[in-house]
């Protein structure tokens, strides 16, 4: 059974910090893993995409890497701002019979202060 | 990147009625789209998939005669919840999937309250 689980559930962090979410997989054999943000009563805004081949993805302030060996990617956020504020999920997929399903874990709901 | 445009945003209805919710892909074509609900601070979960000109493969546990789904065209994906009751009241989202580039793109959700 395919699970995700995302480190930590929560975090706190005032302005400007650089921060690492943490998002870990059962299947090793995942096709590619995309980062999402949720805010509240939204729906998801893509971030970045990484493909099975590839070991990082960069866009602005934000970087996600994918060991797969490890069934493991972080999402990295530097110079953190209160518009970063939002919940982060990295849900898992794969290539089953064709389709493409997404597993979600409860992700990381982060708060960023001013 | 890829629109996708769900409608309504928010809902509200008597119990036993029906609601329908639209997932529109606004600049590419879809042949498959995704129903998701999530309840409050849960998980997504995925409810079933949506293939277009072809019957919706429903997750286990999802009654399909009470969760409607049609994908009639290439852009549109229709979600119907019938003979609503309040343990329907959830936060319905949908995604459309780019197959060339293998990206789903989510709509904004909708949340059904169901009186």
């Amino acid at each position: 059974k395919q699970e995700v689980t995302q480190i930590p559930a929560a975090l706190s962090v005032p302005e400007g910090e650089n921060l690492v979410l943490n998002c870990s997989f059962t299947d090793s054999a995942i096709y590619n893993l995309q980062w999402f943000r949720q805010d509240p009563g939204k729906g998801l805004t893509s971030l970045l995409l990484i493909q099975s081949s590839q070991r990082e993805q960069t866009s602005g302030r934000l970087n996600a890497s994918l060991d797969k060996s490890s069934g493991r990617s972080t999402l990295y956020i530097a110079a953190s701002q209160p518009g970063d504020s939002a919940t982060y999920l990295c849900p898992e997929r794969g290539d089953q019979g064709g389709s493409e399903k997404l597993v979600f874990g409860k992700g990381t709901k982060l708060t960023v202060n001013p | 990147g890829a629109v996708v445009s769900q409608h309504p945003s928010w809902v509200i209805c008597k119990s036993g009625t029906s609601v329908k919710i639209e997932c529109r892909s606004l600049d590419f074509q879809a042949t498959t789209m995704f129903w998701y609900r999530q309840f409050p601070k849960q998980s997504l979960m995925l409810m079933a998939t949506s293939n277009e000109g072809s019957k919706a493969t429903y997750e286990q546990g999802v009654e399909k005669d009470k969760f409607l789904i049609n994908h009639a065209s290439l852009t549109l994906s229709t979600l119907t919840v019938t003979s609503a009751h309040p343990e329907d009241s959830s936060f319905y989202i949908c995604s459309a999937l780019v197959v060339a580039k293998n990206i789903q793109y989510f709509g904004a959700g909708t949340r059904l309250s169901v009186l």
